[in-house]
C-alpha cells in the first residue's frame, strides 16, 4: 500500500533548528515533496528531493534515503511565520499526489 | 507567474444543496485534479482528469461528485446533494511541467 507518517505537532524556539520526519511506504516512487500550508491557504512548495542525499535552499533542506523510505525537512534560524503546517508528500500514480497528514510547527519567542 | 484560479473562495450551503466548485487551470496543463482537506486534517485526493475524462477517483469520489471541462478553460467539481460532511477546503490543481495548486474554496454546509 501507500502510506506517509509525519508527526502531528513540534514546537521550537525562535532561532533555532528544527527538523521534521518523515516515512513513507509506496510500490512507485517519483520523488518527496515538502510543502509549508498555513492555516485556511493551499499548500505552498518547498522543496523536492528524487535522488538520496540533501538538497539546501536557503533556510530550508530536505534530506531523502530511498532505501529507509526517510525524508526530513530541516528548518533553520527559525522565524514566527515559519509557524504554519508542513506536509510532505509522494506521486502515487495518474500523477494523484499522496499526502501525509501534516506536522504543526509552532515556532516561540 | 502562471496561477490556478478558482472561485468563489468561500460557498456557504444548505444541505441537499447542489454546489459547483469552479477552477480555470494553467493554459497549457494538460493534468487536472481535485483534492479535499476537511478542517485540522490531511489533504485528500478526489480525482484526476485527463484527455477530457476522469483518469483515477478516490473511494471519497462517489456517485454524488462529478466533474466537467465545459469549456476549453474551466474545470469544474459539482457535488450533487451536499452534506454536513462535505463541509471542507477544496484544492484545485492542474500540472504540467510544475504541480500548481489553487487558493482553494471553502464550502461551509449548514
Amino acid at each position: 500500500g501507500q502510506n506517509i507518517d509525519q508527526p502531528t505537532e513540534m514546537t521550537a524556539t525562535e532561532g533555532a533548528i528544527v527538523q521534521i520526519n518523515c516515512t513513507y511506504q509506496t510500490s512507485g516512487f517519483n520523488g518527496l515533496f515538502w510543502y509549508q500550508q498555513h492555516a485556511g491557504e493551499a499548500p505552498t512548495f518547498l522543496s523536492y528531493n528524487v535522488l538520496d542525499g540533501l538538497e539546501e535552499k536557503g533556510r530550508f533542506s530536505s534530506f531523502l534515503s530511498r532505501s529507509k523510505g526517510y525524508s526530513y525537512l530541516l528548518l533553520k534560524e527559525l522565524q514566527m511565520k515559519d509557524s504554519a503546517s508542513y506536509l510532505c508528500r509522494f506521486s502515487g500514480g495518474y500523477n494523484k499526489l499522496i499526502f501525509g497528514a501534516g506536522t504543526r510547527l509552532a515556532v516561540h519567542p | 507567474e502562471p496561477e490556478v484560479t478558482q472561485t468563489p473562495s468561500h460557498q456557504v450551503t444548505q444541505m441537499g444543496q447542489e454546489v459547483i466548485l469552479r477552477c480555470v487551470p494553467i493554459s497549457n496543463h494538460l493534468y487536472f485534479y481535485w483534492y479535499r482537506q476537511i478542517l485540522g486534517q490531511k489533504v485528500e485526493f478526489l480525482v484526476s482528469f485527463y484527455n477530457n475524462e476522469i483518469s483515477e477517483k478516490s473511494e471519497i469520489f462517489d456517485d454524488q461528485f462529478s466533474v466537467e471541462r465545459p469549456d476549453g478553460s474551466n474545470f469544474t467539481l459539482k457535488i450533487r446533494s451536499t452534506k454536513l460532511e462535505d463541509s471542507a477546503m477544496y484544492f484545485c490543481a492542474s500540472s504540467g511541467h510544475g504541480y500548481t495548486f489553487g487558493s482553494g474554496t471553502r464550502l461551509t454546509v449548514v
